[in-house]
């Protein structure tokens, strides 16, 4: 596999479930990103990971929870989510911090329901 | 607070017609990306602009970074079906890894 994966693509969750999102990077790079993006609003930076350390954390609810065991996959735990959490969840990778290239995953569709 | 304001959010025209986006703000940028999103993917990037007056060309694309850097246009000549697609816009600012992002243009080509 090349690039960067995102599994899953679509996830339907309940106010009161625990879910996951996933991202794999196959580029070797050195920094991971989370954003969320919703329709007719600009990309929102969640998360930054640089060599597994956490460097950014943009005031995002403790309902979300990030983890990176490695440089090479970066994890966002959900739990009692709300519906306005619905959205598209992008994972996007870089050589180094930006302002380099960012390289983006597909994306998981969340829907909280 | 740094901001980029794109234009048109929306763009709807027939193949073979030309058309201008807009990416501006009142704060000044050490870089600025352009990126297009097709739907069900992630944002792939198109071009990096650096220098002030700065103009790109990426097939029937080209990009300008505005002289003071503080915008940047997308014009695309003779647009095709396959030019479809969200286009965002992206400023290196302030912080060394925070992108300020445009809100995004919807472009769709109709054959």
């Amino acid at each position: 596999e090349t690039g960067v994966t995102q599994t899953p693509r679509h996830l339907v969750m309940g106010m009161t479930n625990k879910k996951s999102l996933k991202c794999e990077q196959h580029l070797g790079h050195n920094a991971m990103y989370w954003y969320k993006q919703s329709a007719k609003k600009p990309l929102e930076l969640m998360f930054v990971y640089n060599f597994k350390e956490q460097t950014e954390n943009n005031s995002v609810p403790s309902r979300f929870s990030p983890e990176c065991p490695n440089s090479s996959h970066l994890f966002l735990h959900l739990h009692t989510l709300q519906p306005e959490d619905s959205a598209l969840y992008l994972c996007a990778s870089s050589q180094d911090l930006v302002p380099g290239e960012l390289f983006f995953g597909e994306g998981s569709r969340l829907t909280v329901l | 607070t740094q901001l980029l304001e794109q234009s048109p959010q929306f763009l709807s025209i027939q193949e073979g017609e030309n058309l201008t986006v807009y990416c501006n703000s009142s704060s000044v940028f050490s870089s600025l990306q352009w990126y297009r999103q097709e739907p069900g993917e992630g944002p792939v990037l198109l071009v990096t602009v650096v220098t002030g007056g700065e103009v790109k060309k990426l097939k029937r694309l080209t990009f300008q970074f505005g002289d003071a850097r503080k915008d940047s246009s997308l014009h695309i000549t003779a647009a095709q079906p396959g030019d479809t697609g969200l286009y965002l816009c992206a400023g290196a600012g302030d912080s060394n890894y925070q992108l300020i992002w445009g809100a995004g243009t919807k472009l769709i080509i109709k054959p």
